[in-house]
């Protein structure tokens, strides 16, 4: 079956640092793959995603390629700050009978120091 | 404000018992998601409404029901009750039936069974 494995943290960072999150997946066929994020006491916003091969999604200074050759979608981001401290949970979609639903990895827990 | 409702945001409740959790999409959008996030499971995808009608289901117990209503509202019915289930219930909700369109998530209901 489908599966997403991303690295559970959590991850300790100084404000400014380069981030890398990793997540790799397994599926059947094309799926879409997505960067999401929860902060404390919320639900979890979209934050960029990718629909086929070497698309690259990116969005407030967040990027990620979709590769297939390795199967990963890999979130990073060149200079993070204490506000991006939060859950990031990488996700793909899948279609059953025209229906779609997705598959979280387990999320990461970044952690921003000033 | 996402625009998805959630109600309650809390509930605690002893094993055994039946509750309802509560959702209204977004505006405009015909499809609800249902998702669960426990600590040890991760989130995991429920059961999917496109209209009123049912259009996914995953990994949704059978104690665990669900209906669409004709204005679009959702409700999640658990029943028999048991610790395990206590968890963050998420709804989402989306303009269509596939993921490309977008989905858009509420703040969530916290159930504790006590």
């Amino acid at each position: 079956g489908n599966s997403v494995t991303q690295m559970e943290g959590p991850v300790t960072l100084s404000e400014e640092a380069f981030l890398t999150i990793n997540c790799t997946y397994t599926a059947t066929g094309y799926p879409s793959l997505f960067w999401y994020v929860q902060y404390p006491g919320e639900g979890l916003q979209l934050l960029l995603k990718a629909t086929k091969a070497d698309d690259k999604g990116s969005n407030k200074g967040f990027e990620a390629t979709y590769r297939k050759e390795t199967t990963s979608f890999h979130l990073e981001k060149g200079s993070v700050q204490v506000s991006d401290s939060a859950v990031y949970f990488c996700a793909l979609s899948y279609s059953g009978g025209g229906a779609d639903g997705l598959t979280f990895g387990k999320g990461t827990h970044l952690i921003i120091q000033p | 404000d996402s625009g998805v409702t959630q109600t309650p945001k809390h509930l605690i409740t002893a094993t055994g018992q039946r509750v309802t959790l509560r959702c209204s999409p977004r505006s405009g959008d015909l499809s609800v998601y249902w998702y669960q996030q426990s600590l040890d499971q991760g989130l995991q995808f429920l059961i999917q409404y496109y209209n009123g009608e049912e259009r996914a289901k995953g990994n949704i117990l059978e104690r665990f029901s669900a209906q669409q209503f004709p204005d679009l509202h959702s409700e999640l019915n658990l029943s028999s009750l048991e610790l395990g289930d206590s968890a963050l219930y998420f709804c989402a909700s989306s303009p269509g039936d596939r993921i490309s369109y977008g989905y858009t998530f509420g703040s969530g209901t916290r159930l504790t069974v006590v």
